[in-house]
């Protein structure tokens, strides 16, 4: 069974740094893009990062390049999301998901509040 | 950036009814994915590819398009249809989603 486990949301101020990461199991991790895609509070989704198979390839929206980082540890089968310089518009549900047609699996979520 | 408008925000559906939701997009796109979120949990895909339905979906849903016009409908409402529905284009970078339609049981 494929799952996905998001983890290290909290609470942050602005302009400080989070790492989150995201527990892969249940598929040969290493076979896939990998991506990053958030929700603010009552609001749509947005997608936030995309990783190629190997992490040689990143692809970022132009509201987080420069701040965030996408990154992955195939040996691990774990999936990485380092966040600086988080402002309060980064407030958000954080998802990673697996990429094939679509993204066809989703963690649970984990929860980024930015505030002083 | 290919924005993605879609089209209604929100609407009301009775048991039976027939729903189209639609997903304009500024730029042509190859093909027009589709989530359903339901409150407090993961988006789940819905159709990809345009028309193809995800495993579970049920036959009552389609999805059909081309270009910039693409459409989810479902034949006849039923009531575990009550959702909010994205679509997301990945033809090209930045990927976009849709603002979004909810779709509530009347």
């Amino acid at each position: 069974e494929v799952q996905l486990v998001e983890s290290g949301g909290g609470l942050v101020q602005p302009g400080r740094s989070l790492k989150l990461s995201c527990a892969a199991s249940g598929f040969t991790f290493s076979n896939y893009y990998m991506a990053w895609v958030r929700q603010a509070p009552k609001k749509g989704l947005e997608w936030v990062a995309t990783i190629s198979t190997s992490g040689s390839r990143t692809y970022y929206p132009d509201s987080v390049k420069g701040r965030f980082t996408i990154s992955r540890d195939n040996a691990k089968s774990s999936l990485y999301l380092q966040m600086n310089s988080l402002k309060s518009e980064d407030t958000a549900t954080y998802y990673c998901a697996r990429v094939t047609t679509v993204l066809d699996y989703w963690g649970q979520g984990v929860m980024v509040t930015v505030s002083s | 950036e290919i924005v993605l408008t879609q089209s209604p925000t929100t609407m009301a559906a009775s048991p039976g009814e027939k729903v189209t939701i639609t997903c304009r997009a500024s730029s042509s796109v190859s093909y027009m994915h589709w989530f359903q979120q339901k409150s407090g949990t993961s988006p789940k895909p819905w159709i990809y590819d345009t028309s193809k339905l995800a495993s579970g979906v049920p036959d009552r849903f389609s999805g059909s398009g081309s270009g910039t016009s693409y459409s989810l409908t479902i034949s006849s409402m039923e009531a575990e249809d009550a959702a909010t529905y994205y679509c997301l284009q990945r033809s090209s970078y930045p990927w976009t989603f849709g603002g979004g339609t909810k779709l509530e049981l009347k």
